[in-house]
């Protein structure tokens, strides 16, 4: 079956320009989980969602970090006024549930700051 | 902060081999642990998971958990030059269930 799709697979946008990050999850998982990656280190958590309630944002790192998932299924994250330090590999997850259900990732979409 | 601490590596093994990561755990309430395996410029794929003290064995791989002592393991028996990778270990440890990763354990298998 088809697993967790993120588009685009790469993205370079400059300085102050707003990106759209999609991400489109297994059939059927409730819990959606965000994930910021850098060169090097293991994943980082961003935000989680329950069906289309957004249950933690804990780990967005400022106010220009935006996510949503509407109707419960697909997701996007949205960056305003891209930061260099925002170039990272975000990575989308998708589970049956919260708790002790093993995440499924994306391929993810590498960002790229100029 | 809640932590996850892996030995970054490289480590490096001939084929044939065992390959054995390790990592430890700072949050005592986490329940369930995870291995991933990442492949350069690829995502994190899941190998095994283990939520109960003791070793689970799927294939070539065995999983081990000690919660007394915040210890989870991973060995790889009779390694394969594709099995190179980063073996990434993951606690759950937030409010939600999300993930708490280490940094990651590279492993290189020599033909």
């Amino acid at each position: 079956g088809a697993g967790v799709s993120q588009s685009p697979r790469y993205k370079v946008a400059k300085r102050g320009q707003d990106v759209a990050l999609r991400c489109d999850p297994i059939s059927g998982h409730v819990s959606l989980f965000w994930y910021q990656q850098a060169l090097g280190q293991g994943p980082e958590f961003l935000t989680y969602f329950q069906n289309e309630a957004q249950l933690d944002k804990s780990g967005l790192p400022s106010d220009r970090f935006f996510a949503e998932r509407p109707e419960g299924s697909v997701s996007t994250l949205k960056i305003q006024r891209t930061q260099q330090e925002d170039s990272a590999v975000y990575l989308c997850a998708s589970s049956l549930g919260a708790f002790g259900q093993p995440q499924h990732f994306g391929d993810g979409t590498r960002l790229s700051i100029l | 902060q809640k932590e996850v601490e892996q030995n970054s590596g490289p480590l490096s093994v001939p084929e044939g081999a065992i390959a054995s990561l390790n990592c430890t755990y700072s949050d005592r309430g986490s329940q369930s642990f995870f291995w991933y395996r990442q492949y350069s410029g690829k995502s994190p794929e899941l190998i095994m998971s283990i939520y109960s003290n003791g070793d689970k064995e799927d294939g070539r791989f065995t999983a081990q958990l000690n919660k007394a002592s915040q210890y989870v393991s991973l060995l790889i028996r009779d390694s394969q030059p594709s099995d190179s990778a980063t073996y990434l270990c993951a606690a759950e440890g937030g409010s939600q269930g999300n993930l708490i990763f280490g940094k990651g354990t590279k492993l290189s298998v020599k033909p």
